[in-house]
């Protein structure tokens, strides 16, 4: 099974400042998942990647799966980013059912 | 597009009664769905799921029960709830093939007291 590892747990910065969070993972995978959770509960995909980088808007995704790791990050951090981000791999190599990480709970002070 | 709609948002219910949280795709035909939960303080942990009508397979062994009564209807349901069952309940769907993006629902707060 894979394990997922996120850092930092919780993180407090400043608005404006720039964001990375990051995933670390155990098994190789076909692609690797960054969801954001608001605090009504509410879960949204924010990027599915496989290899390289992805950017929307001020987001950027990251990943290296020789060294099966993946980074978030956010630039000209907003308040409204506050929120908890979860990184998500597969189980296994080719499987769909996905394995979490805990979550990292971002709060962007104005 | 695809959407995916989950209800009773919220709910309270006593211990020892039943439970039964529905969720509904549009807009994909024959898709992946999946249960998670969330418990207070911990990440997302799979529950069941289904490739198809009728298909379940359930990942930890628990008072939960899913059926898939119609491609895009996926229900969680308990004869008689447990206070460990309190927690924050996800529908999802993926469809295609593997690493497809994952839509989540918007969730149902299950509270047993």
């Amino acid at each position: 099974k894979n394990e997922v590892e996120q850092s930092p747990q919780n993180l407090t910065a400043q608005e404006g400042e720039f964001i990375t969070i990051n995933c670390s993972y155990s098994v190789g995978i076909s692609a690797l998942h960054w969801l954001q959770q608001h605090p009504g509960g509410g879960i949204v995909s924010l990027f599915m990647l496989s290899s390289g980088k992805k950017k929307h808007g001020r987001l950027i995704a990251t990943i290296n799966i020789q060294e099966k790791h993946s980074s978030l990050h956010i630039t000209a951090s907003h308040p409204r980013d506050s929120a908890v981000y979860i990184c998500a791999v597969p189980s296994n190599f080719g499987n769909e059912k996905l394995t979490f990480g805990t979550g990292t709970r971002l709060t962007i002070i104005p | 597009s695809q959407t995916i709609h989950q209800w009773p948002a919220t709910l309270v219910q006593p211990v020892g009664s039943p439970l039964s949280l529905e969720c509904t795709v549009e807009g994909t035909s024959n898709p992946n769905l999946y249960w998670y939960r969330q418990a207070a303080g911990r990440g997302l942990q799979l529950l069941f799921y289904s490739v198809g009508i009728g298909q379940i397979s359930s990942e930890v062994p628990q008072n939960l029960s899913a059926s898939r009564p119609q491609d895009r209807q996926f229900i969680l349901s308990s004869k008689k709830l447990l206070l460990s069952d309190s927690g924050f309940y996800l529908c999802a769907f993926s469809w295609g093939g593997t690493g497809n993006t994952i839509y989540f629902g918007e969730g149902s707060w299950l509270t047993v007291v």
